[in-house]
């Protein structure tokens, strides 16, 4: 079964809206990170999240971790059009595996 | 410079053919990775190699075999393709286990006609 998963599967938003997507995971983890997938490209990390850490930021973007709840939210803040994208949570789940989600599908209207 | 490239980009190909994927990464790193793209975009491990040893082998068909001849290289090989295996396959690599940041390759569409 899936690690991660995320919500929702697809998002429309406005230019200038912020974003919002969650994550839900099963098992312990040590790290949490967030990767973006632009249309026909590979994926690109965005951030990572310790387990020990509840809040992070990057620029535009913020990262929670309740580990309580086996969850992590991604907001994006003033979204741009270049911000349309798939989005994906990722975890250390056991062994050496890194499970991906299945993504949350976001498009920026501009 | 390209971290991590993987040839062909695209690749059509009929049934029972056998075709290779090669990923080459000049990151230094010691972690490589085989993932499969599918069409609903969830993406699942394949096989990943630690200093050209193999650390994961998840359940695939042994119509897969990955080849590392050194750390900078990951190569994939699928005989008697079938149509199941259309999908897009991601390289990616990583400095130390997949609990660190993997940067990925650009994929290579792979269509089975």
């Amino acid at each position: 079964s899936q690690q991660g998963e995320e919500d929702p599967q697809a998002l429309s938003i406005q230019e200038g809206e912020n974003a919002t997507m969650n994550c839900s995971y099963k098992t312990s983890i040590n790290n949490l990170q967030w990767y973006r997938q632009n249309s026909g490209r590979g994926l690109v990390h965005l951030i990572l999240i310790r387990s020990n850490e509840r809040e992070k930021h990057s620029g535009r973007l913020r990262v929670t971790l309740d580990t309580s709840k086996k969850s992590s939210s991604l907001l994006i803040t003033a979204s741009r059009a270049a911000d349309t994208a798939s989005y994906f949570c990722a975890t250390d789940g056991t062994s050496f595996k890194t499970i991906f989600g299945a993504g949350t599908r976001l498009f920026v209207k501009a | 410079d390209t971290a991590v490239s993987q040839t062909p980009k695209y690749l059509v190909t009929q049934m029972g053919n056998d075709k290779s994927i090669k990923c080459e990464q000049n990151l230094g790193h010691d972690t490589m990775y085989w993932y499969k793209q599918d069409s609903k975009k969830f993406l699942k491990i394949m096989f990943s190699y630690n200093n050209k040893e193999l650390i994961i082998n998840e359940t695939v068909p042994n119509r897969f075999s990955p080849k590392s001849p050194d750390k900078a290289h990951l190569n994939l090989h699928i005989n008697s393709l079938e149509l199941g295996d259309s999908a897009v396959y991601f390289c990616a690599s990583s400095q130390g286990t997949s609990k660190n940041i993997q940067y990925f390759g650009a994929g290579t569409r792979l269509s089975v006609l």
